[in-house]
């Protein structure tokens, strides 16, 4: 149980253009899902914290107009790089905690997508 | 915010060889987690360490947390190539539930 997916795994657009990446809990509900963004050898950085039914809650130095976030089920998150540019390049992964689950926070990971700008 | 630091950033052993890696932060961690991340893969839980001076073991992984609770280490005996990964320690005391990462140990096992 526990598994969360994420489509597409890897992306290629042009400079300007938009991209959705959808984040999916599987087999089981999730009101707060997480998404992060890592850079080659570095440590995951949260970008925002989005909760189904209400806006996301976004990290300093995050542009809300550009990464923006949908949860629009309990099982669904949506993350769309607006007028994506190369710097946006970078692998993006999303995480779900477990609603019913009482301990301890544990979130569990989407597999990542690969997005390139080019 | 938590500072996480993980130590060493790389480590390249032989097949057969045993290894400690660690976690420090600069304040007590309400509890800590240990993941496993292989290249283009979102991270996978290893374990959840709660108690100060908490000992659990995961096959051939033992995961200890410090008493003050600033602290944990992650001790694999005869590694194997499977084990390579980067291993990553978090803590989620953050507000909203965040869980704040630390750089990781990037390990290499070779056979």
């Amino acid at each position: 149980g526990a598994v969360v997916s994420q489509h597409p795994s890897r992306v290629i657009c042009k400079s300007g253009t938009s991209v959705k990446i959808e984040c999916r809990s599987l087999d089981f509900q999730a009101t707060t899902m997480f998404w992060y963004r890592q850079f080659p050898k570095k440590s995951l950085m949260l970008m925002a914290t989005s909760n189904e039914g209400s806006k996301a809650t976004y990290e300093q130095g995050v542009e809300k107009d550009k990464f923006l976030i949908n949860h629009a089920s309990l099982t669904l998150s949506t993350l769309t790089v607006t007028s994506a540019h190369p710097e946006d390049s970078s692998f993006y992964i999303c995480s779900a905690r477990v609603d019913t689950r009482s301990s301890y926070n544990e979130q569990f990971f989407g597999p990542g997508t690969r997005l390139t700008v080019l | 915010t938590q500072l996480l630091e993980q130590s060493p950033q790389f480590l390249s052993i032989q097949e057969g060889e045993n290894l400690t890696v660690y976690c420090n932060s600069s304040s007590v961690f309400s509890s800590l987690q240990w993941y496993r991340q292989e290249p283009g893969e979102g991270p996978v839980l290893l374990v959840t360490v709660v108690t100060g001076g908490e000992v659990k073991k995961l096959k051939r992984l033992t995961f200890q947390f410090g008493d003050a609770r600033k602290d944990s280490s992650l001790h694999i005996t005869a590694a194997q190539p499977g084990d390579t990964g980067l291993y990553l320690c978090a803590d989620n005391s953050g507000g909203y539930q965040k869980v704040t990462f630390g750089i990781g140990t990037k390990l290499q096992v070779i056979p």
